[in-house]
């Protein structure tokens, strides 16, 4: 069975990192796309960015570059998105999603998803 | 960006009744090249991730009822439920994926009337 499991949720102070983390099993994880999505509260969802495990070669959101960090490590079958700076603003849930092969940036299996808040 | 609009914002309708939502792009999502409108579906439950309705603009994802069914080409879209259940209770939302930043509607929340 294919799952995408986050990490747990996690409070914040404005100008604080944060790394999380999204774990695939049940298929083989580094030769499909993983995709980061946000989605503040209330609001539609929006595309951040992109990595293939299994070179990690990475795009971006013209709205997202610059402003988060997408890794992953192949050998234990994790993505991670990261801030070095949180602000107020980056408040949402985020989700982790497979890419389809047969409809790029369509996304079939997403993670349960990791609520992050930025709060003084 | 492609700019994604749909209609409409909100909408009830009776058990077992038809559901029609629309959406529209600000410029074609049909890339000439292949004949594909890069147009997916999305249903979102309340405290659940979106899950994968529709790709192609008309193909049902495996699973998916056959009650859901896309059409549309090139800027304008339906997504349409034949016969609404109450699980379909939901928010619905298209994106298109032709060009980056592969974006999303608005979304339209769907009631039982």
């Amino acid at each position: 069975e294919v799952q995408l499991v986050q990490s747990g949720a996690d409070v914040k102070k404005p100008g604080e990192s944060l790394k999380i983390s999204c774990k695939g099993s049940g298929y083989k994880f580094s030769i499909y796309w993983i995709g980061w999505v946000r989605q503040m509260p209330g609001k539609a969802p929006e595309w951040m960015g992109i990595i293939y495990p299994a070179d990690s070669d990475t795009r971006y959101s013209p709205s997202f570059q610059g402003q988060v960090t997408i890794s992953a490590d192949k050998s234990i079958n994790t993505a991670y998105l990261q801030w070095s700076s949180l602000k107020a603003s980056d408040t949402a849930m985020y989700y982790c999603a497979r890419s389809m092969t047969t409809a790029p940036e369509t996304y079939d299996y997403w993670g349960q998803g990791t609520l992050v808040t930025v709060s003084s | 960006d492609i700019v994604m609009t749909q209609s409409p914002d909100s909408l009830a309708v009776s058990l077992g009744e038809r559901a029609t939502i629309n959406c529209k792009s600000s410029q074609s999502v049909l890339k000439s090249s292949n004949s594909k409108n890069y147009l997916a579906w999305y249903q979102q439950k309340v405290g659940q991730p979106p899950k994968l309705l529709i790709f192609w603009a008309s193909t049902r994802e495996s699973g998916v009822p056959d009650r859901f069914s896309g059409s549309g080409s090139g800027t304008d879209f339906t997504l349409t439920i034949s016969s609404l259940q109450a699980e379909d209770v939901a928010v619905y939302y298209c994106q298109q994926y032709y060009t980056t930043s592969y974006t999303f509607g608005q979304g339209t929340k769907l009631e039982i009337k």
